[in-house]
């Protein structure tokens, strides 16, 4: 089962340049969403979708945007890319409503992110 | 809005001891609880969950109980080993928007 799936595992960028973060699932989850960890600050929410075509703003937006063309993509996209941005970004996903798993977040295995 | 407090530590026990991490929260209507856990360089796996109050969650030797009187869902084990040094992360979920997680716990265990 491959799960959540992100790409690239780990990527360096110039102050300014854009660049996507892609997300990938395979488990029909409704609910989709990126988090950002930074030292001693946990995870953050950025952006999260709960459906295609559907997306919301999270605690940290600024400077990154998302878009759900179909259930099983959501990529991150920085236009850009600020050092602020410097960070381990998580992709997740879940299912919204019934089931045993409801409400549990399923987390791919990071994206490690550096902006020179 | 929702919230997560637990301690930040880093926590160190030797192998065999008791463990004990506190968390609290503060969240409008009914939350499901999480203890998330991560290892050196992996993603988050979740560890156990309580989805009402009272639930006890369990799993690996972990326990917490969803306790709403203290607003609480403390993370413990009896016996802890070399191999359950990681970060620990407890989190909750009261609506569609996501997980609200506290700062991780790292803990660290010694032969």
């Amino acid at each position: 089962n491959a799960g959540v799936t992100q790409t690239p595992k780990f990527q360096v960028l110039k102050t300014g340049q854009s660049m996507t973060l892609q997300c990938a699932q395979d488990m029909n989850h409704e609910y989709m969403s990126w988090y950002r960890q930074d030292p001693g600050m946990g995870l953050r929410l950025i952006h999260y979708s709960v459906g295609a075509g559907i997306t919301d703003q999270g605690e940290v937006p600024n400077g990154y945007n998302v878009s759900r063309s179909t259930t099983e993509d959501f990529p991150l996209r920085l236009l850009s890319a600020a050092p602020s941005q410097t960070s381990v970004y998580f992709c997740a996903s879940s299912y919204l409503a019934g089931g045993p798993t409801t409400g549990e977040l399923f987390f791919g295995e990071g994206s490690r992110l550096t902006v020179l | 809005g929702n919230s997560v407090t637990q301690m930040e530590g880093p926590v160190t026990l030797s192998e065999e001891a008791f463990l004990t991490i506190n968390c609290t929260y503060t969240a409008t209507g009914y939350p499901s609880l999480f203890w998330y856990v991560q290892y050196p360089g992996e993603g988050l796996q979740l560890l156990l969950k309580a989805t009402k109050a009272d639930d006890k969650g369990s799993n690996k030797g972990f326990e917490a109980t969803y306790r709403k009187e203290t607003t609480s869902f403390h993370l413990e084990k009896g016996s802890v080993q070399v191999s359950d040094s990681a970060v620990y992360f407890c989190a909750l979920r009261g609506g569609a928007d996501g997980l609200t997680f506290g700062k991780g716990t790292h803990l660290i265990i010694q032969p």
